[in-house]
C-alpha cells in the first residue's frame, strides 16, 4: 500500500507570495491533518479535514487555509508568506475521524526568502 | 501552553544500551499516546502507541510504560543500535479528532 504522498518536496517562495501544498493520503484513509515543524516551535497542528469538512483547527492565522476533495486528497494554502513561515509542512492521514493512528508523509520543505 | 513535556532533549547511549525518554501530559482527556521516530529529511514514522487501559506495551526492542495517575509515559529502547539514532517524539490525542499534541522531541545518538 502506498504511503502518504506530499508534493512538492521543496519550495522556495518570496515574502508576500502565496503557496499551495498537496497531500494524497493512504488509499482508503479519509482523514487528513496538517502540521508545521520548525526547530523553534516543534510540531504544531494546523488543521484536520474529514469528509471534505474542516473538523479541527490549530492556533494559526487565517493566512493558513486548507481544503479536502471528495477523493480525500487535501491541499493547504498559505497566503502573504512571511519569513517565519519557513518550515517543514507535514501531512498525516488516518483511516477515519477519531481513530488516532496517523501516518505522515515526508513533508514539503518551504523556504521563504 | 505546552501540554506534553518531553525529556531529555538529547541523549547519547552506547550500542547495546537502553535509551529512556520520558513524557508528561496535563490534559486528562488524552486517551491515545503514540511515539514517533524521525530521521533527517523524513516525516515522523509511527513507532508504537498505547492507550490508558494498559500500563505497558512492548513491540520488539521498543516498550512504552504508562502511569495514568502520574500522567506520565516513557519509551524504552532496549539493545540500542546505531540505526536507532534519530529524533523521537511523544504525542497525545483524544481531545479533538485525530489532532496530535507533540512533545518537544529527543535527539538520540547511539554510539557504536
Amino acid at each position: 500500500k502506498a504511503g502518504v504522498t506530499q508534493t512538492p518536496r521543496y519550495l522556495i517562495k518570496t515574502r508576500g507570495q502565496q503557496v499551495t501544498l498537496s497531500c494524497s493520503p493512504i488509499s482508503g484513509h479519509r482523514s487528513v491533518s496538517w502540521y508545521q515543524q520548525t526547530p523553534g516551535q516543534g510540531l504544531q497542528f494546523l488543521f484536520e479535514y474529514f469528509s471534505e469538512t474542516q473538523r479541527n483547527k490549530g492556533n494559526f492565522p487565517g493566512r493558513f487555509s486548507g481544503r479536502q476533495f471528495s477523493n480525500s486528497r487535501s491541499e493547504m494554502n498559505v497566503s502573504t508568506l512571511e519569513l517565519g513561515d519557513s518550515a517543514l509542512y507535514l501531512c498525516a492521514s488516518s483511516p477515519m475521524f477519531r481513530t488516532a493512528e496517523a501516518f505522515f508523509g515526508q513533508g514539503t520543505r518551504l523556504t521563504v526568502v | 501552553q505546552q501540554q506534553v513535556k518531553q525529556s531529555p532533549q538529547s541523549l547519547i547511549v552506547q550500542k547495546g544500551g537502553i535509551s529512556i525518554i520520558n513524557c508528561a501530559y496535563e490534559n486528562t482527556a488524552f486517551d491515545y499516546f503514540p511515539w514517533y521516530q524521525q530521521f533527517p529529511g523524513k516525516g515522523p514514522a509511527l513507532l508504537i502507541a498505547i492507550r490508558p487501559d494498559v500500563s505497558e506495551k512492548k513491540e520488539g526492542r521498543f516498550t512504552i510504560s504508562f502511569n495514568k495517575s502520574a500522567k506520565q509515559f516513557s519509551l524504552h529502547i532496549m539493545d540500542s543500535q546505531p540505526g536507532d539514532s534519530a529524533t523521537y517524539f511523544c504525542a497525545a490525542s483524544g481531545t479533538a479528532g485525530n489532532k496530535l499534541t507533540f512533545g518537544g522531541g529527543t535527539r538520540v545518538l547511539v554510539k557504536p
